[in-house]
């Protein structure tokens, strides 16, 4: 079985500072990660997703995660925050081997605001 | 990226009636997965959409409180039967594109009074 674990249900950044969005994941065949995120009021949008290869992965935003198999972690940076990036943030996990299609397994989300 | 489209994107329901969301994909693709987000919580799987077979529903939800249609590549349907305000959620479909990147429409955001 696979599971998310996102560390923090509240962080609170000031404006130009380090963005650090914390998610472990357990899965007993290699995972594919995503993270995505919700702004207020809408749907969720992909910010990026480890498969294979690189494990530093750079999504959109000026966000990038770095996949550490050792730790079991993938989480979500961004060297300098900005007001636009107040939203929810959720990483995933699934898998898609077996047949499977990739049915997604969420972590209960990260609330990111920003501070002027 | 795909384009998903939902409708309807918002709605106020009575409770005891039933609604169906319809979701449009602009490329076709083998399943379709449908979410469901409560107020202040995570997304949940509620099934996956096979075209031309049987959804398959996940633990705690059952096929006569959310029938599901896949009538071909690229559209499904999900009903919510008999709404009680318990079902005030977002309710989501996604799609797995190539290269295994799954993707999600708008939503649409269910209010039962």
């Amino acid at each position: 079985a696979q599971s998310v674990t996102q560390l923090g249900s509240h962080v609170s950044v000031s404006e130009g500072a380090l963005v650090l969005l914390r998610c472990n994941y357990s899965s007993s065949v290699p995972p594919y990660l995503f993270w995505y995120v919700q702004y207020p009021n809408q749907g969720l949008q992909l910010l990026l997703k480890y498969t294979t290869g690189a494990t530093l992965v750079k999504g959109i935003n000026g966000f990038e995660a770095e996949f550490k198999k050792s730790e079991t972690s993938f989480h979500l940076t961004k060297p300098s925050a900005h007001m636009s990036d107040a939203a929810e943030y959720f990483c995933a996990v699934s898998n898609f081997y077996g047949g499977s299609q990739g049915n997604l397994i969420f972590g209960k989300g990260t609330k990111l605001s920003v501070k002027p | 990226s795909a384009v998903i489209s939902q409708k309807p994107s918002r709605d106020i329901c009575q409770r005891g009636t039933s609604l169906t969301i319809q979701c449009q994909v602009d490329s076709q693709v083998t399943m379709m997965f449908w979410y469901r987000q409560q107020p202040g919580q995570s997304l949940t799987l509620i099934a996956t959409a096979n075209q031309g077979s049987e959804a398959t529903y996940e633990s705690g939800f059952v096929i006569d409180k959310f029938p599901i249609s896949r009538p071909n590549l690229t559209f499904s349907t999900l009903t919510v039967s008999n709404m009680s305000p318990e079902d005030s959620s977002i309710y989501l479909c996604s799609v797995n594109l190539s290269g295994n990147t799954i993707y999600f429409g708008e939503g649409s955001w269910l209010t039962v009074v």
